[in-house]
Order: structure tokens, then sequence, then C-alpha cells
């Protein structure tokens, strides 16, 4: 099992580019969640889905958009990157139940000049 | 004030050392309750989940207290390899708050 896997691994975009971020998930996982960490910082969620074709806001959704067409992937999109979206973004999933521990992806550091 | 606060540290300790970690949050209704390290530049694992009963892994002790809203992680014998930050994390209705992380060195 490959777990859940993020593409791109890194990517530089310029102010106003628009971009999508993939993250995969081979566990057959109910929740996927996407996070950011700044330096210094915890993760905040930024979207999640508690299943397939369900998406809810999380602590700081603003100028993010994500689907969950299946099951199995979650994709999170930038329509206009900003600076402030330089981050390091992580993917996760868990089963749903209580208790279960998270998985996370390598991340995907974006970097917006 | 966070949801989930961390002490700030860092934390330099000798090898051998114990050292302990607090985090406190503020809802209530947290169900779920875990302990997870990272490395530096990689993504989170889980180190233990955490129950009002306590519960020990090896070197590692995790302990939660609901009425005070509090949760412990506590190292024993520090080994080199320990060194990361360690992040509180407590969940409710399936949504995950992380705290700012302690970061520990542990050092020869």
């Amino acid at each position: 099992n490959a777990g859940v896997t993020q593409t791109p691994k890194f990517r530089v975009l310029k102010t106003g580019q628009s971009m999508t971020l993939l993250c995969a998930q081979d566990m057959n996982h109910e929740y996927m969640y996407w996070y950011r960490q700044d330096p210094g910082m915890g993760l905040r969620l930024i979207h999640y889905s508690v299943g397939e074709g369900t998406t809810a806001k999380g602590e700081v959704p603003d100028g993010y958009n994500v689907s969950r067409l299946k099951k199995q992937n979650f994709l999170l999109g930038l329509e206009s990157a900003a600076p402030s979206q330089t981050s390091v973004y992580f993917c996760a999933s868990n089963a749903g139940s209580l208790g279960n521990e998270q998985f996370f992806g390598p991340g995907t550091r974006l970097t917006v000049l | 004030r966070k949801e989930v606060e961390q002490d700030p540290g860092p934390f330099n300790v000798p090898e051998g050392a114990t050292v302990a970690f607090n985090c406190t949050y503020s809802n209530s209704a947290s169900q779920s309750f875990f302990w997870y390290r990272q490395d530096c530049r990689k993504e989170p694992k889980l180190l233990m989940s955490v129950y009002s009963s306590g519960n020990e892994d090896g070197r590692f002790t995790a302990q939660l207290n609901r009425a005070s809203q509090y949760i412990s992680l506590l190292i024993r014998d520090s080994k080199l390899s320990d060194s990361a930050t360690y992040l509180c994390v407590v969940t409710d209705a399936g949504k995950s708050t992380f705290g700012d992380g302690t970061t520990l060195t542990v050092k020869p």
C-alpha cells in the first residue's frame, strides 16, 4: 500500500496563477483533510471531507476550493495564488471512527512569488 | 486564545533525561486526543493516543485530565532519536485541531 500520496512535491507559482494539488489514498478511508503548516506553527485545517461527494470548511478556507469526486482522491485548488499562501500543504486521511489515527501524505511545498 | 496550547519550548536535554510536555485545550466537547511526532520537513506521524486512564508505550507515557482539559506526555530515558517536534492534537466530530508543537533536542 502506498498510503497517502501527494502531487506535486514542490511548486513555485506567480501571484494570480492557479493550481490544483492532488491527494490520493489507498486505504479506503472515509475522511480526508487538507492542512497548511507555516514555519514554527502547527497544522491548520483548510477543508475536509467526511465522504465521497461531501466537503466542509475548516479553520482557514478562504482562497481555496476542494472536491471529492472519488473516495480515494481529494483535490485542493488555488484559483488565484497569493504570497500569503506560501506554505507546506499536508493531506491526511482516516477511517472516520472516533480515536482513529490520521495518516499524512509527505507534503507539498508551495512558494508563491 | 488558541484552541490547543502547548509549551512553546524548545527543550534541550541530555541523553537519559526525563522530559514532560504539557498541552491544554479549550473545547470541552473534544472526544479524542493524540500526540504526534514531526521530524524536520516531514509529515506528522502518530506517537500515541491519549486516554483518561493514562497509557504507556515503552519510554512514553501520556495522560489526559478531562476536568482540567489538560494533556501530558512524559518521555523517560531520552534518546538522540527522540529529537523532533511533538504535536498535541484534539479531535471533535472528526475535525482535528493541532497545537503549534514543542521542539525537543536531545544532546549527547
